[in-house]
């Protein structure tokens, strides 16, 4: 079946400007994570969605940072004014159960 | 508050075994493993309950002592697939998941 999809694959930003990044989770994944990942880091968490509701926010960097999930599906994470520390990997991942399953990941470049 | 692996980063030879601990301050409700291959994305590994029950890869097993709040993940007889960077995710509540600083691991012919 269908996996996690992310899009787009590759963006190329200049500092100053606002960039969306789309997530389609598994169909019936009612759980939805972002995460961040840096060149050779680690993942950072930034937000978790159940259903359309957010009740952690707590890893969103700044301000700059939101992101939304409609129907229980798609979800879309927005940076605004994007700085070159937000260069990374954007990820994305949903679940039902226990098991997080990964999209392929947004690599963000911000020139 | 990040869950602390150890070692960094191993190197094996094709055959041998190692293990990979993760350590969290926070009290815990399971705990998640992932590998992640240069350039891909992290896979699910095995998830650890409360209480003992385990699920996930066949050819992998792990320990999770919920009062140390501490996993061990075992890897027997490495392969050469067995390369990539292990994360464990620690989950605490909310279903939120923290992962740890992450173990390379490179397993050589």
């Amino acid at each position: 079946g269908a996996g996690v999809s992310q899009s787009p694959s590759n963006k190329v930003t200049e500092k100053g400007k606002d960039v969306e990044l789309r997530c389609d989770p598994i169909s019936g994944h009612t759980a939805l994570y972002w995460y961040r990942q840096s060149l050779g880091q680690g993942l950072e968490f930034l937000i978790y969605f159940q259903g359309n509701s957010a009740p952690d926010k707590s890893g969103l960097p700044s301000d700059r940072f939101s992101a939304e999930r409609t129907g229980g599906s798609v979800s879309t994470l927005t940076i605004q004014r994007t700085q070159q520390e937000d260069s990374a990997v954007y990820l994305c991942a949903s679940t039902r159960g226990y098991e997080q399953y990964f999209g392929p990941g947004t690599r963000l470049t911000v020139t | 508050q990040q869950p602390v692996q150890s070692p960094q980063a191993v190197i094996l030879r094709e055959g041998e075994d190692a293990v990979i601990n993760c350590s969290s301050s926070k009290a815990l409700y399971s705990v998640h493993w992932y590998r992640q291959k240069h350039g891909e994305a992290p896979v699910f590994l095995m998830i650890l309950l409360k209480g003992g029950e385990q699920k996930g890869h066949e050819k992998i097993s792990a320990s999770f002592n919920e009062k140390k709040q501490q996993s061990s993940l075992y890897l027997t007889a490495s392969q050469l697939s067995y390369s990539g960077t292990y994360f464990c995710g620690t989950v605490g509540g909310y279903q939120k998941v923290t992962f740890g600083t992450g173990t390379k691991l490179q397993v050589i012919p």
